[in-house]
């Protein structure tokens, strides 16, 4: 059962450019939690996604930044117009739906898009 | 608003025990979660507590008070491959975000 994939791993745009972050949740997971970190900081929130859904986007900034998850495909992370400010650590986690019956709902993480901006 | 307090660092020594303190205040709650990371790395998940107690994995075990909005994370016997970053996290109840800390990075000395 492969794990959450994100790709690419290492990322670099120059400033103006669009910066396209992919991810694919777990099988089976319909959950998706897009996060940012930068260096020696922790993990803030961005946009929770379920499929053609989004559940809270209320960590995204209102412009440049948008995020998807089709019915068929990845998620999508996507930022128009990239900024210096914009170099961070991109992980996307996956979870399973509410109410099924486990022991916990982790949320398993994939290993992260690093984005530069130069 | 959602709020997530653990401390910044943590040094310890190897072989000993270290406690990793988290509270929080939170618009609902359903569930606390313990990461490791390591630097460059992914968060791995430790450790999950929704009801008050104790549980126990391992070298590796997590406290959980409700009413006080407190958890604590216990490393035994620390070896140096501990060395990392451990983020505390709550799950909203109302729509099952998942909120974290800011981490503790947490150094093991010789």
């Amino acid at each position: 059962n492969a794990g959450v994939m994100q790709n690419p791993r290492h990322l670099v745009r120059r400033r103006g450019q669009e910066a396209r972050l992919r991810c694919s949740p777990m099988k089976g997971h319909s959950h998706v939690y897009w996060y940012r970190q930068l260096p020696e900081e922790g993990l803030k929130f961005m946009v929770y996604l379920q499929k053609e859904n989004i559940i809270d986007e209320s960590g995204m900034p209102k412009e440049r930044f948008s995020a998807e998850f089709p019915k068929e495909g990845p998620s999508i992370l996507r930022i128009q117009q990239v900024v210096r400010g914009d170099s961070a650590a991109y992980f996307c986690a996956s979870s399973l739906e509410r109410g099924v019956p486990l022991a916990n709902t982790e949320a398993f993480f994939g290993q992260g898009t690093r984005l530069t901006v130069v | 608003g959602q709020n997530i307090d653990q401390p910044t660092e943590m040094t310890a020594t190897e072989g000993a025990i270290v406690q990793i303190n988290c509270t929080y205040q939170t618009s609902g709650f359903n569930g606390l979660f313990w990461y490791q990371q390591h630097a460059g790395e992914a968060p791995t998940f430790l450790s999950y507590n929704v009801l008050d107690g104790l549980e126990e994995k391992g070298r590796f075990s997590s406290f959980l008070s409700r009413s006080k909005g407190y958890s604590y994370l216990l490393l035994k016997e620390l070896q140096m491959k501990d060395s990392a970053s451990y983020l505390c996290a709550v799950r909203v109840n109302r729509d099952d975000k998942i909120i974290f800390g800011k981490g503790t990075r947490l150094h093991i000395l010789p």
